[in-house]
């Protein structure tokens, strides 16, 4: 069972290139979210899904987008990457969004360069 | 907004103990767990508190005080291999995480 992959590893982008990062999870989670985590911030959420259809905007939505067309993968786009976006993006998962000790685990991340 | 408040560094001795605090001011909770997190890896799940009182998990304790907005993570017989950033991370009354900036462990022998 591999739990949470993403992909690619890391990548470095051009200003203004369009960008898809790949999550996908093989534990039939429910709930799925994207984190930037930079520096002296944390991680920072950008956006989330609780079940396949729906999706919701975090902390940091803005120059983001996420689809969830299935219960297994959660791809983040950056439509017109800016330098501001350089950061390490984890993807996570959790069975639900509400009630009990609802753990969230994580993929190994992506680090992004936006040059 | 929410507000999480933890030291960012720490060192201490193999074999000791270290206590690590996080504060926080959220709206509305439904919990709070922390993270362990080694340099250029992802965040793996420690322990989670959602009543007053101690958790323990070998090692490590985590402990919650909800009137106070406050807990810790107590790591006991540090071990090398503890050296990591450790989050602390609050689920809010809509049920999402927010994390603090985390604490840097640092263990030295």
């Amino acid at each position: 069972i591999a739990g949470i992959t993403q992909a690619p590893t890391s990548q470095i982008l051009a200003a203004g290139r369009r960008m898809t990062l790949r999550c996908t999870q093989d534990m039939r989670h429910n709930a799925m979210y994207w984190y930037r985590q930079d520096l002296g911030l944390g991680l920072r959420l950008i956006h989330y899904s609780n079940t396949a259809g729906t999706t919701g905007k975090g902390e940091v939505p803005d120059g983001y987008s996420v689809s969830r067309a299935n219960t297994d993968d959660f791809p983040l786009t950056l439509a017109s990457a800016v330098p501001s976006q350089t950061s390490v993006y984890f993807c996570a998962s959790s069975e639900g969004l509400a009630g009990g000790p609802v753990t969230q685990y994580f993929g190994p991340g992506t680090r992004l360069t936006v040059l | 907004g929410q507000n999480i408040d933890q030291p960012t560094e720490m060192t201490a001795t193999e074999g000791a103990i270290v206590q690590i605090n996080c504060t926080y001011q959220t709206s509305g909770f439904n919990g709070l767990f922390w993270y362990q997190q080694h340099a250029g890896e992802a965040p793996t799940f420690l322990s989670y508190n959602v009543l007053d009182g101690l958790e323990e998990k070998g090692r490590f304790s985590s402990f919650l005080s909800r009137s106070k907005g406050y807990s810790y993570l107590l790591l006991k017989e540090l071990q090398m291999k503890d050296s990591a950033s450790y989050l602390c991370a609050v689920r809010d009354g809509d049920y999402k995480l927010s994390f603090g900036a985390g604490t840097t462990v640092t263990v030295r022998a």
